[in-house]
Parts: structure tokens; C-alpha cells; sequence
């Protein structure tokens, strides 16, 4: 079975700060999904950033990017610029690739805090 | 927003009461997922359903039956509640290979 560790409980960084988010992922497949996924204080889950595991150029949606190491099994989220509404918990997620239904595996979560 | 709807968003119950919260969408996806949500746990897959009366069991199935009678309906039902079922549950919905989706969830305290 596939497991997720994000080993970071919680992240303080003040304001316009870079801060990376670290997740590593145990599995024996080739082929899969990883995702990043943040919950603000409203409860949603927010889909971040998506990675799929064949593709080995990183993600990267806007100031949000990943560093994606498929040999270390290990995929990192890095948030440049930090803002106030970034402060949320993040979820590191993986998926099997595959037909059929897909199930989310998710690591423990960080919480961050974005300080003024 | 993916149309993903939850009902209720708050519930409170008592130890041994029957519960059911409903799952709704919109968007004609095959897949469904039913999630709870613990402190230091993520969120943790009870249930998932690929098409209607097709169901299967995800890591913590215990004390949990669910049903899909229409593609838009997932029902999660605690046939009798108890305290360590006090979690917020998250349903979701996905195709494959796609990211999946999820509702605003359902807090629901049992005491």
C-alpha cells in the first residue's frame, strides 16, 4: 500500500517570504499522480498543483511550484512571494494511474501560518 | 467550483443513533469518494462508488455502509453512531487520471 509523510506538523514564515513544504511517498508503482491540496480556515480542500510521475519537468501554477524527485520519492511544494491567504493547512496527495476508480492517498498535512 | 453539494454541513448526534449524510453532484462523474478528516491523519478514504449500486470499501470502512442509487446521489450512513465516528467527513468526486474534487464537508460530533 502506498503511504505519504509530510514530516513538517507546522510553518511560520513571515510575510512575502519563500517557503518550501516538504512530502515524501513510499510506493512501487511507476506510474502515478501526486498533488498538493490547501485548506484554508473555511474547510475546503483547494486543489494547488498537480504533478504526474512520467513527466519529469516540475509544476509550477503561478507562485506555487514543485520539486518533483522521482528516485528519492520525494515531491516538495515551494510557495514564493507568501501572502496572508496562503496561511492554510497543505495536504500532499498521491494517486495510482490507471483506469478505474482512483483513490487519494494523503499525508498528515503542515499547518502554515503567513505572518504580517 | 466543481457542483458538489453536502448535506448537512453540521450535525450532532448521540452515541447509538443512526446517521446519514448525502453527497450531491452535478457533474455526471462516474466516481465518488466519501473521506473523513482526523487531526494528524489527513483524510482517510471509508468508501467509494465507480457507478450506481457499485461500491467498494476504502482504509476505514468499519462502522460505515454507503449507496449509490442514482449517478448523482453518495449516501454515508453510521448504521449507529459512536464517539470515535466524530470527524468531518469529505465527499468527492473525480475521472480518471484527474484530480478529484471535493465538497465543503460535514462536521458531525457524536457525543
Amino acid at each position: 500500500a502506498q503511504t505519504v509523510t509530510q514530516s513538517q506538523p507546522e510553518m511560520s514564515v513571515q510575510e512575502a517570504e519563500t517557503v518550501t513544504l516538504s512530502c515524501t511517498y513510499d510506493t512501487s508503482e511507476s506510474n502515478y499522480y501526486l498533488f498538493w491540496y490547501k485548506q484554508p480556515p473555511s474547510r475546503q480542500m483547494i486543489l494547488v498543483i498537480r504533478q504526474e510521475a512520467y513527466k519529469q519537468q516540475n509544476a509550477t501554477e503561478n507562485r506555487f511550484s514543485v520539486n518533483f524527485q522521482k528516485a528519492a520519492k520525494s515531491f516538495s511544494l515551494k510557495i514564493s512571494d507568501s501572502q496572508l491567504g496562503d496561511t492554510a493547512m497543505y495536504f500532499c496527495a498521491f494517486m495510482n494511474h490507471g483506469q478505474g476508480a482512483q483513490k487519494l492517498v494523503f499525508g498528515q498535512g503542515t499547518r502554515l501560518t503567513i505572518n504580517p | 467550483d466543481a457542483g458538489i453539494t453536502q448535506s448537512p454541513r453540521h450535525k450532532v448526534t448521540e452515541t447509538g443513533t443512526p446517521v446519514t449524510l448525502r453527497c450531491h453532484q452535478t457533474e455526471n462523474h462516474r466516481y465518488m469518494y466519501w473521506y473523513r478528516q482526523d487531526p494528524g491523519h489527513g483524510l482517510r478514504l471509508i468508501h467509494y462508488s465507480y457507478g450506481v449500486k457499485d461500491t467498494d470499501k476504502g482504509e476505514v470502512s468499519d462502522g460505515y455502509s454507503v449507496s449509490r442509487s442514482k449517478t448523482e446521489d453518495f449516501l454515508l450512513t453510521l448504521e449507529s453512531a459512536t464517539s470515535s465516528q466524530t470527524s468531518v467527513y469529505f465527499c468527492a468526486i473525480g475521472g480518471v487520471g484527474q484530480p478529484q474534487h471535493f465538497g465543503d464537508g460535514t462536521r458531525l460530533s457524536i457525543l
